[in-house]
């Protein structure tokens, strides 16, 4: 099983639809969980950090189901600028590694 | 302000030549690291650094070594190059602990 895992999708959207991706994570004893954005040839962003009671920005819910060993990214209202590869990283734990799933690629049509 | 800085971005190899790329950073970043993207891989751990003098081996060592004298430089180099390590290499850095990670903007090495 692989330490992170994320469905690659595609993802097809209408502009304005909500959708929401897991990421699933293998070790338990992981502390540090975050969404990055990777666009189509470039490097990957920071999109936000994932805590433990959940955290919003903007159009943008992070959640952390510690029982279930899992994280979800929803996005509300989608943008075509939204189009993109959302990244799970999982902070490996007792040490500096982030560990990286596949990714889920987004596409909003208009 | 530069970020984190990666030469060159694009590069195409003939197996068996060597060749080093550069990683900078302008942030004082302790921690540093160097990543392989391959599709349906994600991307993958190869080296990486807590400081200056201080390296370690990540998932996919093998055929890359690297050396940090410096915080700010972070180079790794291909000994060997084989058509395997054609991928899209990115550098990044970040503070101690579970900070946010800034990337380069990576460099595509093609091996033929």
């Amino acid at each position: 099983r692989k330490e992170v895992e994320q469905d690659p999708g595609p993802f097809n959207v209408p502009e304005g639809a909500t959708v929401a991706f897991n990421c699933t994570y293998s070790n338990s004893a992981s502390q540090s969980f975050f969404w990055y954005r990777q666009d189509c040839r470039k490097e990957p962003k920071l999109l936000m950090s994932v805590y433990s009671s959940g955290n919003e920005d903007g159009r943008f819910t992070a959640q952390l189901n510690r029982a279930s060993q899992y994280i979800s990214l929803l996005i509300r209202d989608s943008k075509l600028s939204d189009s993109a590869t959302y990244l799970c990283v999982v902070a490996s734990p007792g040490t500096y590694k982030y560990i990286f799933g596949t990714g889920t690629r987004l596409k909003v049509l208009a | 302000n530069a970020g984190v800085t990666q030469t060159p971005k694009f590069q195409v190899l003939k197996t068996g030549q060597s060749m080093t790329l550069q990683c900078a950073q302008d942030m004082n970043h302790e921690y540093m690291s160097w990543y392989r993207q391959d599709p349906g891989m994600g991307l993958r751990l190869i080296h990486y650094s807590v400081g200056a003098g201080i390296t370690d081996q990540g998932e996919v060592p093998n055929g890359y070594n690297v050396s940090r004298s410096t915080t700010e430089d972070f180079p790794l180099r291909l000994l060997s190059a084989a058509p395997s390590q054609t991928s899209v290499y990115f550098c990044a850095s970040k503070t101690q602990g579970n900070t946010e990670a800034f990337f380069g903007q990576g460099t595509r090495l093609t091996v033929v």
